[in-house]
């Protein structure tokens, strides 16, 4: 049973468009959700995080967007940019607060 | 400063032999965590440490794994008795806090392929 669900798994997108992953999840009790960026050979570094008493927030061209009755949120990535192109993760932490539940990924190129 | 470092980066093991993946976590981080990743897939938790004391092991896939931290700071995960379903990057990482919902760092992982 997936916790945490993501879409697209793939996504390319022209250089200065706008990148938007999509996850959902089911457990109302999760109530943290960051998302990591992964580049090939890496591990995966934190890139923005969201409670879901706040429906926005927003870090230079990075915003998540947080509908807290659907039990969605998504990343969007404005201007992006060659140098976004990687893996992208959104993740919940368990109800214990501690260990991460990732999604499955989206692995975005931006064309130049 | 130094980030998390894992060893080795690459391992080949024929199935059914042990192996050892080191991990050393950011100076001074008192909780570590180690996932597996599958090629394609997200990371899944498999086991978390606060401080010398493996406080949830809930993730571990059968008890051919087993991860300890003697003295709070570095990390081995070993595996028995490999098998080819073990193949996966390990990552581990570390937070500096035993906190809720705290950054976690990353190390670069172990890419483990078992044949």
């Amino acid at each position: 049973q997936q916790q945490v669900k993501q879409s697209p798994q793939s996504l390319i997108v022209q250089k200065g468009g706008i990148s938007i992953i999509n996850c959902a999840y089911e457990n109302t009790a999760f109530d943290y959700f960051p998302w990591y960026q992964q580049f090939p050979g890496k591990g995966p570094a934190l890139l923005i995080a969201i409670r879901p008493d706040v429906s926005e927030k927003k870090e230079g061209r990075f915003t998540i967007s947080f509908n807290k009755s659907a039990k969605q949120f998504s990343l969007h990535i404005m201007d992006s940019q060659p140098g976004d192109s990687a893996t992208y993760f959104c993740a919940a932490f368990n109800q214990a607060g501690t260990a991460l539940i990732f999604g499955k990924g989206t692995t975005l190129s931006v064309s130049s | 400063g130094a980030g998390v470092s894992q060893s080795p980066r690459y391992k080949v093991a024929k199935r059914g032999q042990d192996v050892a993946l080191r991990c050393d976590p950011i100076s001074g981080h008192v909780s570590l965590f180690w996932y597996q990743q599958a090629l394609g897939q997200g990371p899944e938790f498999l086991t978390y440490f606060q401080n010398e004391a493996q406080l949830d092991k809930s993730g571990l896939p059968s008890d051919r794994f087993f991860a300890e931290r003697p003295e709070g700071s570095v990390s081995t995960l070993k595996i028995q008795r490999t098998q080819q379903e073990d193949s996966a990057v390990y990552l581990c990482a570390s937070s500096p806090t035993r906190g809720f919902h705290n950054e976690q760092f990353f190390g670069p992982g172990t890419r483990l392929t078992v044949l």
